[in-house]
């Protein structure tokens, strides 16, 4: 598997701050990037996800920021709140030709304190 | 709609004891099914994906094995669980677009 490398680990923000999540791949195929949101418990779920022909998708308070050349992408979370506290993955896959399966980051434990 | 289900959600099994987790996928014919298993830290490790019925492809040579009987069902085995089997397991299916939904998982802790 290609390996797509996140950063940080873990996370701490303060009610209404931004969060900033980072990574990396190496595989120039790849061209599907979504990020999931997991809770304690539960399986993770789509959060949003972008294609390389765009630098920028905003959803809500969720901005993925995408850059080709340097081959990174990042999530940012604009006026995080608790309940955002969660863990993030970032996943990256190949779907010319066909679908392969995501490759996943090692994820970013956020935790938005009031 | 489509829906994932995925059993049992919690899981205690003694070190040599068999393993068989089942997922099943509703509301889409033909999809793409994944198993993954997530350790503390480690992330999403992918463990096996099949494109159909019969169809396994295998991403890490272990203790485990998967099997799909039938369209939208999707079996993950052991026939001898060791202590590093513990974790969180999760199916995954996938349609034509490149989007996965995952079931709830199942916490698996070998004793």
């Amino acid at each position: 598997q290609q390996q797509v490398k996140q950063s940080p680990q873990s996370l701490i923000v303060q009610k209404g701050g931004i969060s900033i999540i980072n990574c990396a791949y190496e595989n120039t195929a790849f061209d599907y990037f979504p990020w999931y949101q997991q809770f304690p418990g539960k399986g993770p779920a789509l959060l949003i996800a972008i294609r390389p022909d765009v630098s920028e998708k905003k959803e809500g308070r969720f901005t993925i920021s995408f850059n080709k050349s340097a081959k990174q992408f990042s999530l940012h979370i604009m006026d995080s709140q608790p309940g955002d506290s969660a863990t993030y993955f970032c996943a990256a896959s190949n779907n010319s030709p066909g679908n392969t399966p995501l490759v996943f980051g090692k994820g970013t434990r956020l935790s938005v304190i009031a | 709609s489509q829906t994932i289900h995925q059993w049992p959600a919690t899981l205690v099994q003694p070190v040599g004891s068999p393993l068989s987790l089942e997922c099943t996928v509703e509301g889409t014919s033909n999809p793409n099914l994944y198993w993954y298993r997530q350790a503390a830290g480690r992330g999403l490790q992918l463990l096996f994906y099949s494109v159909g019925i019969g169809q396994i492809s295998s991403e890490v040579p272990q203790n485990l094995s998967a099997s799909r009987p039938q369209d939208r069902q999707f079996i993950l085995s052991s026939k001898k669980l060791l202590l590093s089997d513990s974790g969180f397991y999760l199916c995954a299916w996938s349609g034509d677009s490149t989007e996965a939904f995952f079931g709830q998982g199942t916490r698996l802790t070998v004793v």
